[in-house]
């Protein structure tokens, strides 16, 4: 049974730039959430979707979007990047209303903006 | 202030120790508490969750929840090289923000053979 993918696993961009994250959930799940984690820090809870729609955001700019698909894979995009979005991005999932109880994470997504 | 601190350590033992993981929070709406394991490279692995207060083990691995200290606790027994990792703690409320976890900012362990 696959657990979270997402892609690309490594990312390199420039100041300015878009990118887009793809994240597919784990079988039987329907809730995905997204986290950004700084080296050295915890993760931080950008935003989640259901249903393909926002459910909840974190304090992030708008320059952070998704969207989910009927399929229950979601995208993660940031326009305009900064050197300060460099992070392993997360996408993690869990059965609807199942998440005070633990997501599954995927390995992430590793973004260098130069 | 962060709602949830955790000594990142790096905390070191010796195979076969009880290792004590700690996170102190301030936010007292949290009532749903979790533990992941994150490996090098890797997503975090939810290792325990707990709701409210209370003790819960599975395996070597036991969670203790005080709330009224907003003192949340891993405990793992026998620690073996595999468990060389940094654990993160998690918190959510619950209600409207079910789904939103705030996590501290890991201790990283490492068990010596």
């Amino acid at each position: 049974d696959a657990g979270v993918t997402q892609s690309p696993t490594h990312l390199i961009k420039t100041r300015g730039q878009q990118v887009t994250l793809r994240c597919s959930p784990k079988s039987g799940h329907d809730t995905v959430s997204w986290y950004q984690q700084a080296l050295g820090q915890g993760p931080q809870f950008i935003f989640q979707y259901y249903e393909e729609e926002e459910r909840q955001r974190g304090n992030f700019p708008d320059r952070f979007s998704g969207h989910q698909f009927p399929n229950y894979s979601s995208e993660l995009n940031v326009n305009a990047l900064l050197l300060g979005d460099s992070a392993l991005y997360l996408c993690a999932s869990s059965p609807a209303l199942w998440g005070n109880y633990g997501y599954t994470f995927g390995s992430g997504t590793r973004l260098t903006v130069v | 202030q962060k709602e949830v601190e955790q000594d990142p350590g790096p905390l070191s033992v010796p195979e076969g120790a009880i290792v004590s993981l700690n996170c102190t929070y301030s936010n007292s709406a949290f009532q749903y508490f979790m533990w992941y394991r994150q490996y090098s490279r890797k997503g975090p692995e939810l290792l325990m969750y707990t709701y409210s207060s209370g003790n819960k083990e599975d395996g070597r691995f036991t969670a203790q929840v005080d709330k009224s200290s907003k003192y949340i606790s891993l405990f793992i027994r026998d620690s073996q090289p595999s468990d060389s990792a940094t654990y993160l703690c998690a918190m959510s409320a619950g209600g409207t923000n079910a789904g939103k976890s705030t996590f501290g900012d890991g201790t990283t362990l490492t068990v010596k053979p």
